[in-house]
Formats: structure tokens, sequence, C-alpha cells
């Protein structure tokens, strides 16, 4: 049992590049979400389902895309990288909000 | 909405010495409470969580908090902290259901010295 996977672990982009960061969880959990930490920030809300093929976006979206055509995947993409994106990105999942979320180990994204 | 205050940034204490750690909370429905340890380089680990029922929660590692309803806090404590609980630690909130995100604190900065 896996958990949740999140890839890669470390990345360097230069300002204006796109790319996936991926999410996979095996433990066929309905809610994911997707958030990034920064120094004390806290881990802030980016986009968020609650099953295949629905998405909403939480406090800072911007920037940001997701799709949830299965439930176990859940990608983040950046469109057009910024160094303000520079952050810790955890991708989180749970069976209901109520028994607490299983996280991901992160991606560690440097915007240059 | 929810939102999540924790009081103390960073919270240095001595090997064997018991800790606190605040945490107060804002919301306009009833909610879910949860403590989350992140330690050096790693993810978020759920220390313990309040759904209903009994205000005192036991966690993992020896941590307990106490679910106040008319204070709107969920302090995290420990009677004796040892070097291993060196971490980071995280309040937070959900509404459940299909509001079921985690809105969390700014997080607390135990450092556990000998």
């Amino acid at each position: 049992n896996a958990g949740v996977t999140q890839t890669p672990k470390f990345q360097v982009l230069k300002t204006g590049q796109s790319m996936t960061l991926q999410c996979a969880q095996d433990m066929n959990h309905e809610y994911m979400s997707w958030y990034r930490q920064d120094p004390g920030m806290g881990l802030r809300l980016i986009h968020y389902s609650v099953g295949a093929g629905i998405t909403d976006q939480g406090e800072v979206p911007n920037g940001y895309n997701v799709s949830r055509s299965t439930t176990e995947d859940f990608p983040l993409r950046l469109l057009s990288a910024a160094p303000s994106q520079t952050s810790v990105y955890f991708c989180a999942s749970s069976l209901q909000g109520a028994y607490g979320y299983t996280f991901g180990s992160g991606t560690r994204l440097t915007v240059v | 909405a929810q939102s999540v205050t924790q009081l103390d940034s960073q919270v240095p204490v001595f090997e064997e010495a018991p800790v606190e750690l605040r945490c107060n909370y804002s919301s306009s429905v009833s909610v879910y409470l949860f403590w989350y340890v992140q330690y050096p380089n790693q993810g978020l680990q759920l220390l313990l969580k309040y759904l209903s029922g009994s205000t005192l929660v036991k966690g993992i590692n020896g941590f307990e908090a106490e679910f106040n309803k008319s204070q709107t806090s969920f302090h995290l404590r420990k009677p004796s902290v040892h070097i291993s609980d060196t971490a980071e630690y995280f309040c937070a909130v959900s509404a459940g259901g299909s509001q079921g995100n985690l809105i969390f604190g700014k997080g607390t900065k135990l450092s556990v010295k000998p």
C-alpha cells in the first residue's frame, strides 16, 4: 500500500516554463487536494476534488490548473511558471474530510 | 468560512519538560479538528483528531489535545517531551462533508533542547 505518491520530489524550472506535478493514491479516496507550503504561511489550499470529474478552487488557485479523470490521479499543472510559485507542494487524499487527510512526501519546486 | 490561529510560531523547551502548543479556530458551523506533525524535509503526519464525543483526544507519540467549544480552542499537550519531538506542528480545521478541506494554521516550531 503506497498511500499518496508525488513525483517528482525536486524540480527546477525557468520562468515561463510549464510542468505537471503528479499525484496518485491507491486508497480509493474520493477527496484529493493540493497545498503549497511557504515559510511562515502554513499550508494553503490550491485546488481540490471531491470525486472524479469534480474540481474546485481553493485559497490560492491562480496560475494552477487541475483535472480529475480518475479516482486515483490528481495532477497539478503550472501553465507558465513564475518565481512566486517557488514552494513545496503537497498532495493529500481522504475518504471523507472527517477522517483526516493522508499526505504525500511533497515536491520542492524552484522557479528561477 | 473557517480559520485557524496558532498563537506561538516557535516554542523552545527542554527535554522531559511539559509542553502546550496553542490553537484557536473560528467557524460558523460545527468542525472537525486535527493536529499534524512535520519532521524536517518530510510530509505531514496525523497526530490526532477530534470529531465528536470526549473532548480529550489522545494521539500518537504521547500527545493529547483538548477541545474547548466555548473558547474555540484545541490545544496540544505532552507531559514530557523528547529530542525526537522536535518538529513543526500544524493545527487544522475541516467543516466536513463536501466542505471537508483542511484549513491550516501557520504552524508552531517545537524545539526540544537537551
